[in-house]
């Protein structure tokens, strides 16, 4: 199994600014996602961390408005940009290795005023 | 994408066998059939998986029909600790979840 932590865990923002999420794992993993998943909604996939290069993007989900980085096989970040009241959610983290189950971090909940 | 269909809610009492119902109209022939759970103010736990077949663990098992279009979990004896919201995401094999609504279930003591 792997363990996974995401940091900050809350955060209250003005609308304009941007937050970057950082997610870590305690173990090499093969792939990493990123969900976002609004008040009382189900989880949306926004982007495949892909280590060393750029990120693929899900329909409806753009790098501008949510650059992602991934520098080695333990490490991600999300950046939510130019931020709004409407991208309020909790943002999680996703890994896994090889024929394994995909394991979650706590996520980030984030509030936009 | 294809999204899973499950009902909103379900309620069980303690200790007793609970069915959750997943259907996957839209599956793809090479996608698994995941199920997570979700506490509140946690992320989704792994809860199992399987392909064709139906698949037991320490947790619950996994029942999918021979078309691959449903698929049930059943959690043999419920306790409190097994309300969350369950989600049935159909998932590639490097990983890539796809999750409908997902089914609130709560337990009566």
């Amino acid at each position: 199994s792997a363990v996974i932590s995401q940091k900050p865990s809350r955060d209250i923002c003005q609308r304009g600014t941007s937050l970057t999420i950082q997610c870590q794992v305690d173990s090499q993993v093969t792939m990493m996602f990123w969900y976002r998943q609004q008040p009382g909604q189900s989880l949306t996939l926004i982007a495949t961390a892909n280590q060393g290069s750029e990120a693929t993007y899900e329909s409806g989900f753009v790098i501008d408005k949510f650059p992602i980085s991934r520098p080695n096989l333990t490490f991600s970040t999300l950046t939510v940009s130019n931020m709004s009241p409407e991208d309020s959610s909790i943002y999680l983290c996703s890994a896994l290795m090889v024929n394994t189950e995909a394991f979650f971090g706590q996520g980030t909940r984030l509030t936009v005023v | 994408d294809a999204k899973t269909t499950q009902p909103n809610s379900m309620e069980s009492n303690e200790e007793e066998p609970v069915h959750l119902p997943c259907n996957h109209s839209t599956i793809s022939g090479t996608d698994y059939i995941h199920w997570y759970r979700q506490l509140p103010s946690q992320g989704p736990e792994y809860v199992i998986h399987g392909l064709t077949s139906n698949v037991n663990n320490r947790m619950a098992s996994l029942a999918i029909a021979e078309d691959r279009k449903s698929s049930t979990l059943i959690l043999h004896r419920a306790t409190l600790r097994d309300a969350a919201v369950y989600y049935c995401p159909e998932g590639t094999s490097y990983g890539k979840l796809t999750f409908g609504q997902g089914t609130i279930l709560t337990v009566h003591p």
